[in-house]
């Protein structure tokens, strides 16, 4: 199954900063999905990104929050834009192989 | 919303023992699927069923799908303590395709060595 290295794993901000998480597979994949995991709760898709075209968000996302980079089949960004400490939670990236692979997650704290 | 409800939302048992999760979800759906996740970081694929399937089994892991009733349950047979995390079921709506899943709100367990 793909590999999928996910950095960083951890980061504290400051509030009205942006991170910008960065997914690399290690084979090629039409389709890769960011998720969100709030403290304690499950996740919540933003949105699939696929390349070549632009990201398709979830309801309650948008592009301006969430911009999302998609330039080949290995590698996408999430970044997460003026931030507040509403935004602390776990990012997750995942390609589908008939059961979702995901990445290691990003802790994300914003203070 | 699709979102599956699982129970218990939290479980803790003795190493040794069996552990059952439920999930039940509100739409039709292509297939089911079970995730650990453990110490809040990625997710592992446990196993996948499909919707004309009602029974799979994976080494210590056990699988049932009651598409009448919407539900279906998780079974981990002689516990141990490394199974400690949390558990998602996560449906494949029919109406979506098969890639966008839908998270359960997982069940926490604990196996006490």
């Amino acid at each position: 199954s793909a590999v999928i290295s996910q950095k960083p794993s951890r980061d504290i901000c400051q509030r009205g900063t942006s991170l910008t998480i960065q997914c690399q597979v290690d084979s090629q994949v039409t389709m890769m999905f960011w998720y969100r995991q709030q403290p304690g709760q499950s996740l919540t898709l933003i949105a699939t990104a696929n390349q070549g075209s632009e990201a398709t968000y979830e309801s309650g996302f948008v592009i301006d929050k969430f911009p999302i980079s998609r330039p080949n089949l290995t590698f996408s960004t999430l970044t997460v834009s003026n931030m507040s400490p509403e935004d602390s939670s776990i990012y997750l990236c995942s390609v589908d192989e008939g059961g979702y692979t995901f990445g290691s997650g990003t802790r994300l704290t914003v203070v | 919303s699709q979102q599956g409800e699982e129970d218990p939302q939290a479980l803790s048992i003795q190493e040794g023992e069996n552990a059952t999760m439920n999930c039940s979800y509100k739409t039709s759906i292509n297939n089911l699927q079970w995730y650990r996740q453990n110490s809040g970081r990625g997710l592992v694929h446990l196993i996948l069923i499909r919707s004309n399937e009602r029974e799979k089994h994976s080494g210590r892991l056990r699988v049932t799908l009651d598409t009448s009733k919407k539900s279906s349950s998780l079974l981990i047979t002689a516990s141990r303590a490394a199974d400690t995390a949390s558990y998602f079921c996560a449906t494949a709506p029919a109406t979506s395709g098969t890639y966008k899943y839908i998270f359960g709100t997982g069940t926490r367990l604990k196996v006490l060595a």
